[in-house]
């Protein structure tokens, strides 16, 4: 069965460098998202990316975040800036049509140190 | 404010019991709720609901939704230790497919 796949498993930065999270999402899909977890909380929404661009993003996605699908296969979430409470498993997910079930990969954990 | 609340926060059981797990939601233009199962990793989906009192089963699994009552169930028969997980409900909250999240159930079935 197709999956969502997320490079790196593990990134440790420290704070105020750049990151850059990687995501393959499954091959036919035309809608994909960005949550994070912070350790002991719910999952949040960050972005939403349709048609090469964002269509919706939170609060928490503000001017140190950006995403990009540079080569028609890849899904990156850029952090220009890392700051400590930005440690978090990050998920990335996908899907062919926005009313269908999100499919959803293994994660990135960040820690910032 | 949208929001989407799990109870409950975690549950030990011993292998063979019955579960279930409630999920309620205020959610403007509601459409569909789904569960996930996150073990170590990735969520995994379970459901998706959109219809008021029409059960989906999966094995031992099945789930209802009721949009009077803006909740719904998930029960798991016979439990196993290998349904030791997180369980999540989602509800997108508008057309581009964003979901609301609650905090989750955590199962733990003793052997």
């Amino acid at each position: 069965e197709p999956e969502v796949t997320q490079t790196p498993s593990h990134q440790v930065t420290q704070m105020g460098q750049e990151v850059i999270l990687r995501c393959v999402p499954i091959s036919n899909h035309l809608y994909f998202y960005w949550y994070r977890q912070i350790l002991g909380q719910k999952v949040e929404f960050l972005v939403s990316f349709y048609n090469n661009e964002i269509s919706e993003k939170s609060e928490i996605f503000d001017d140190q975040f950006s995403v990009e699908r540079p080569d028609g296969s890849n899904f990156t979430l850029k952090i220009r800036s890392t700051k400590l409470e930005d440690s978090a498993m990050y998920f990335c997910a996908s899907t062919w049509e926005s009313n269908q079930p999100q499919h959803f990969g293994d994660g990135t954990r960040l820690s910032i140190l | 404010e949208d929001k989407v609340v799990q109870s409950p926060l975690s549950l030990v059981v011993h292998e063979g019991d019955t579960v279930t797990l409630n999920c309620s939601y205020e959610v403007t233009n509601f459409r569909s709720l789904l569960w996930y199962k996150q073990e170590k990793k990735a969520p995994t989906f379970l459901f998706m609901l959109t219809s008021s009192g029409i059960e989906k089963k999966s094995g031992r699994l099945s789930s209802i939704l009721d949009k009077k009552e803006l909740f719904s169930i998930l029960n798991i028969t016979a439990t196993q230790t290998g349904d030791s997980a997180i369980y999540l409900c989602a509800v997108p909250y508008n057309q581009g497919g964003k979901l609301i999240f609650g905090q989750g159930t955590e199962l733990s079935v003793k052997p």
